[in-house]
């Protein structure tokens, strides 16, 4: 059990610039989610896929990002034309989707500072 | 899905357990407790979770009221790398994803030497 890995873990970005996020799950969590968090707040969800179908958008997520699962691996998320409000860490997350009680198993972030 | 209170903050002496509080009134019959925590500058980490029974594992305790209103999660020797974030959520069990969980703001603890 590698754990979630994201990269990169810092972008500082211009606003009006687009910025893409990746995300590797541990290799057999067949859900992988996105959360958004601020600072002094939880993570607040954003979107999530089971294997390559997302199959849920958060309102938070506006038409300027976008998330991806091709084959059902790592996940991207992109932001296009940042905005200084998006200046947040952005979190992945995977789980077994068995019907069960699998836990989340977060990765440790990409920090997106919006300048 | 139900929401959870817990409080903003809480100290606990370096070597003493730490007894961090968890209401969740309006818990329904098939969600359960989960307890993750946050390390600064780190993403959440699980620790515990349980349907109504009392839970171990080697990080936590977790204790259930019989009501299942509210939840304990007991760290029992606190040291100071268990400084952190402690969100505590519930969440039902099932095919149902994560997707409509709430993390709140959880409770820092602050272990003191």
């Amino acid at each position: 059990d590698t754990g979630v890995s994201q990269n990169p873990r810092h972008k500082i970005t211009k606003r009006g610039q687009n910025v893409t996020f990746r995300c590797d799950p541990i290799s057999e969590h067949n859900r992988l989610y996105w959360y958004r968090q601020t600072l002094g707040q939880g993570p607040e969800f954003l979107t999530y896929f089971q294997n390559e179908a997302q199959l849920e958008k958060s309102r938070l997520l506006s038409d300027r990002f976008s998330a991806e699962r091709p084959k059902g691996s790592f996940s991207t998320l992109e932001i296009q034309r940042t905005e200084q409000g998006d200046s947040a860490m952005y979190l992945c997350a995977s789980s077994l989707g068995t019907g069960g009680t699998s836990p989340l198993h977060f990765g440790n972030g990409t920090r997106l500072t919006v300048t | 899905d139900a929401k959870t209170t817990q409080p903003t903050s809480m100290d606990c002496a370096e070597g003493r357990a730490a007894n961090l509080p968890c209401n969740h009134s309006t818990i329904s019959g098939n969600e359960y407790v989960y307890w993750y925590r946050q390390i600064h500058s780190q993403g959440p980490q699980y620790i515990i979770h349980g349907l109504k029974n009392n839970e171990t594992n080697e990080m936590a305790s977790l204790i259930i009221t019989e009501d299942r209103k509210s939840s304990t999660l007991i760290l029992p020797h606190a040291t100071l790398r268990d400084t952190a974030v402690y969100y505590c959520i519930v969440r039902p069990s099932g095919s149902g994803g994560y997707q409509k969980v709430t993390f709140g703001t959880g409770t820092k603890l602050q272990v003191i030497p």
